[in-house]
């Protein structure tokens, strides 16, 4: 059973250019979380996904991100003119759908850099 | 929403001594604690958890303890070696937010030979 995967590895961007990162959770799990980690910092909330479903983007900047789960393929996480200060690594991690299944499994992270 | 606080932020212990790192919540509701280390450029790696029904769990030299009254939680290293050295994530997950986890600051544990 694969774990979480994530890519690309690293990614690098000019300022205003698009960056796609992709997740595919592991088999048989249906939810799906983008977390942000700073250098030295925590992991920060960003957005819950199930299918074809965002559950809680509260941790989405408004404006330049979105977040998809598409009934086929991976979710991905689009971030738009990107900005210096987008420069982090973003994870992916996923969970099964039924009750109690709260372990989150992480997968490599896409570190970002924006020139 | 939830609000987790870790301290300390930095843990600098002799091999073979014992390591504490603690962690509060706000949220009475959270009912699931995991832990998580993280080596440097690696993935957070999940190394135990606890839900609020159970008041401490123990697994070789790892355990970990919960005091729903005071809303903490901590992590407990016996016998440290240095490949424990690395990042230690708390978390808490509040019952009405799916499975999402809002996590502690981090602790940077180095563990000196």
């Amino acid at each position: 059973n694969a774990g979480v995967m994530q890519n690309p590895r690293h990614l690098v961007r000019r300022r205003g250019q698009e960056a796609r990162l992709r997740c595919s959770p592991m088999k048989g799990h249906s939810h799906v979380y983008w977390y942000r980690q700073l250098p030295e910092e925590g992991l920060k909330f960003m957005v819950y996904l199930q299918k074809e479903n965002i559950i809680d983007e509260s941790g989405m900047p408004k404006e330049r991100f979105s977040a998809e789960f598409p009934k086929e393929g991976p979710s991905i996480l689009r971030i738009q003119q990107v900005v210096r200060g987008d420069s982090a690594a973003y994870f992916c991690a996923s969970s099964p759908w039924f009750q109690g299944g709260e372990k989150l499994f992480f997968g490599s992270g896409t570190q970002l850099s924006v020139l | 929403g939830e609000n987790v606080e870790q301290h300390p932020s930095t843990l600098s212990v002799q091999e073979g001594d014992s390591a504490v790192i603690k962690c509060t919540y706000s949220d009475s509701a959270s009912n699931y604690f995991p832990w998580y280390k993280q080596e440097l450029g690696k993935r957070p790696q999940l190394i135990i958890d606890i839900r609020s029904n159970v008041g401490e769990k123990k697994d070789q030299r790892i355990a970990v303890t919960l005091n729903k009254t005071a809303k903490h939680f901590s992590l407990h290293i016996t016998e440290t070696q240095p490949e424990d050295s690395a990042v230690y994530f708390c978390a808490a997950r509040t019952n009405n937010a799916g499975n999402m986890l809002t996590f502690g600051g981090g602790t940077r544990l180095m563990v000196k030979p």
